[in-house]
């Protein structure tokens, strides 16, 4: 199956940072989502992001399918921010979601 | 509000029982999922339903049946419940006759004592 691999595994900011997010893919995808899963166990969708840039907010995320990698951008950082952010794939020939292990972010006041 | 709902949010029950989650979506999706997140946060598919029918079923013990009476429903019912059984397990749905997202529910927590 796809492989999904998300760095860095943990990350701890200073309210106010930015920072970066990477997501790596080993196979073509029409699919890639962007989650971020808040300290109530929710998973909230944050991208829906096969290919190119989208921005909401502080937050914005780019795929780059030709190279199977995508990032995901956090601008001026909240503790609300603080959660797992998950990566996402569907191989191109595929129907099911394939998670990253994800990265914990904990932003401290 | 259109989403995707399950039933209940939190289940404690003790090993060997016989346990129900509900799934229910009103987004008009064609197929449903069921994911698993253990304690290491790792989430993992375990089924999926299009058009009632099932098209994934990985490696899961066949205590675990999923049951779908129509494309907006797809119930988990596990028998004889196991300690390792204790997970969030998440429902999901999507339009597969688009590339597009998948909407998940907000979980289930179950917890086998």
């Amino acid at each position: 199956g796809i492989q999904v691999e998300q760095s860095p595994p943990d990350l701890i900011l200073q309210e106010g940072a930015n920072s970066t997010l990477r997501c790596n893919f080993s196979d073509s995808v029409n699919n890639l989502q962007w989650f971020h899963q808040n300290p109530w166990g929710q998973l909230i969708n944050l991208f829906y992001i096969p290919s190119g840039t989208k921005q909401n907010g502080r937050l914005s995320a780019t795929t780059v399918a030709t190279e199977r990698y995508s990032l995901l951008y956090i601008s001026s950082s909240q503790t609300t921010d603080s959660g797992v952010y998950f990566c996402a794939v569907v191989r191109t020939s595929g129907s099911r979601l394939t998670f990253g292990e994800g990265t914990q972010l904990t932003v401290n006041p | 509000d259109t989403a995707v709902s399950q039933t209940p949010k939190y289940l404690v029950t003790q090993m060997g029982n016989d346990k129900s989650i509900k799934c229910e979506q009103n987004l008009g999706h064609d197929t449903m999922y069921w994911y698993k997140q253990d304690s290491k946060k790792f989430l993992k598919i375990m089924f999926s339903y299009n058009n009632k029918e099932l098209i994934i079923n990985e490696t899961v013990p066949n205590r675990f049946s999923p049951k779908s009476p129509d494309k907006a429903h797809l119930n988990l019912h596990i028998n004889s419940l196991e300690l390792g059984d204790s997970a969030v397990y998440f429902c999901a749905s999507r339009d597969s006759s688009i590339n597009s997202p998948l909407h998940f529910g907000n979980g289930t927590r179950l917890t086998v004592t």
